[in-house]
């Protein structure tokens, strides 16, 4: 079983529409949870990072941490073909920061 | 992208040569670290080194070899190569080496023939 488990996608919507990504994981020592958007032919970038359970929300962007189900999701509302990306959840033990595989996302205009 | 910088950015080398990726942070951080990015799947760990110590060696093939002269330069020293390596070579640092955020290069797209 892999530790971080991501739906590779792709996934495709309109412009204006409600992303939705998810990450699962088994590693019950993660206790910091990020999300990393990655342009083509570019390093990826820090989006949104969360310590706790619960929402956290930046803009257009809200992070979800549910630890006891040991699942994390990000929402991106009112999308704009500019946040057309992969996306990578992140999470850390304090020793290691492990990935998932990414979910590349299109918004069409 | 002036954070961190990496050169070259593509590189197409033959099973026999010899070659290296440079790495180079402006940020003033005391860890970097090298990953493998191959399509469809995680970010693997290569190496870490924290104040120019090596302290993590994710059981990379002897043909990787790498090098960190200072806390701001970061290299990856290639000889001998498979194809299988073909894959976005990407660096990255952070403040040091128990800090969850890093901030990552633009990466070195090789090819490997």
């Amino acid at each position: 079983q892999k530790e971080v488990e991501q739906d590779p996608g792709p996934l495709s919507v309109p412009e204006g529409a409600i992303v939705s990504l998810n990450c699962t994981y088994s590693n019950s020592a993660f206790q910091y949870f990020m999300w990393y958007r990655q342009y083509s032919r570019k390093g990826p970038e820090l989006l949104m990072y969360t310590y706790s359970s619960g929402n956290k929300e930046d803009g257009r962007f809200t992070a979800q941490v549910d630890k006891s189900s040991k699942y994390i999701s990000l929402f991106i509302r009112d999308s704009q073909p500019s946040d057309s990306a992969t996306y990578l959840c992140a999470m850390s033990d304090d020793y290691k920061l492990s990935f998932g595989a990414g979910t590349t996302v299109t918004v069409r205009a | 992208e002036t954070g961190v910088t990496q050169t070259p950015r593509h590189l197409v080398m033959g099973m026999t040569n010899k070659k290296s990726l440079k790495c180079e942070q402006h940020l003033g951080h005391n860890a970097m670290y090298w990953y493998k990015q191959s399509a469809k799947k995680p970010l693997e760990l290569m190496f870490v080194y924290n104040f120019k110590e090596q302290t993590e060696n994710n059981s990379v093939p002897s043909r990787f070899s790498p090098e960190c002269p200072n806390s701001s330069h970061l290299f990856l020293h290639l000889h001998t190569l498979q194809p299988e390596d073909s894959a976005l070579y990407l660096c990255a640092s952070s403040q040091d080496w128990t800090t969850d955020t890093q901030y990552f290069g633009p990466g070195t797209r090789l090819t490997v023939l």
